[in-house]
């Protein structure tokens, strides 16, 4: 079955304390992406990555890292995590050339307290 | 700035009838639009899209109808089903962007009453 997998499907954590929340999809996409939603706010972009080793920044990178060894997963790291980060967060893909019709994971609740 | 904009946070019909779920855009660069369904608990799910060069695609029980002039889409579905309760995501991009960017719209909530 195609699909994307997120993990952990929920999380609390407390300030400062450095998590990762991992994506992996077995649709071998070449474009991978991370978002989070907020109340209010929809859905914004944080990173993306065309490729394997390529990546960028969306609207609201601040306080995210994430790296893209190989093409199947996506990891977004926290390194201190705040609470202004507490969100829900979907990981997505798509394939390459101009597919804008991405694959959504099921999504990771993250609450910092 | 809200480029994509639902005015209306929820909507509410009953089965049979037709459900229309309104978006507006600003950014005239915008020519690429989509709608996603979101069941709670599961992350969003492709439904339709549209090209700026259509002004209507069908697909079953689901047709988007998009006005350049106006920059308003719209989602209709006909005859809505209670499986149809979700929020729905309008979202749109512009072919020129590099990096395949979605920017989404805050969803509207459809329900539908049997």
């Amino acid at each position: 079955e195609a699909q994307v997998t997120q993990n952990p499907r929920y999380l609390i954590t407390v300030t400062g304390k450095k998590l990762t929340v991992t994506c992996s999809q077995n649709m071998n996409h070449e474009y991978m992406s991370w978002y989070r939603q907020d109340p209010g706010l929809g859905l914004r972009q944080i990173y993306y990555s065309m490729n394997v080793e390529v990546t960028d920044k969306g609207d609201v990178p601040e306080g995210y890292k994430v790296s893209r060894k190989e093409k199947r997963n996506f990891p977004l790291i926290l390194e201190s995590p705040s609470p202004n980060q507490t969100s829900l967060y979907f990981c997505a893909s798509s394939s390459i050339p101009g597919s804008y019709e991405q694959y959504f994971g099921p999504g990771t609740r993250l609450t910092v307290t | 700035d809200q480029q994509v904009k639902q005015n209306s946070p929820s909507l509410s019909v009953q089965e049979g009838r037709i459900s229309i779920l309104n978006c507006d855009y600003t950014n005239s660069m915008f020519d690429y639009f989509l709608w996603y369904k979101k069941y709670p608990a599961e992350g969003p799910t492709f439904l339709i899209s549209i090209s700026s060069i259509k002004d209507k695609n069908e697909d079953g029980r689901f047709t988007v109808f998009l006005n350049k002039s106006a920059k308003h889409l719209s989602l209709h579905i006909v005859p809505s089903q209670p499986g149809d309760s979700a929020v729905y995501f309008c979202a749109a991009s512009a072919s020129g962007g590099s990096n395949y960017k979605l920017t989404f719209g805050k969803g509207t909530l459809l329900t539908v009453n049997p």
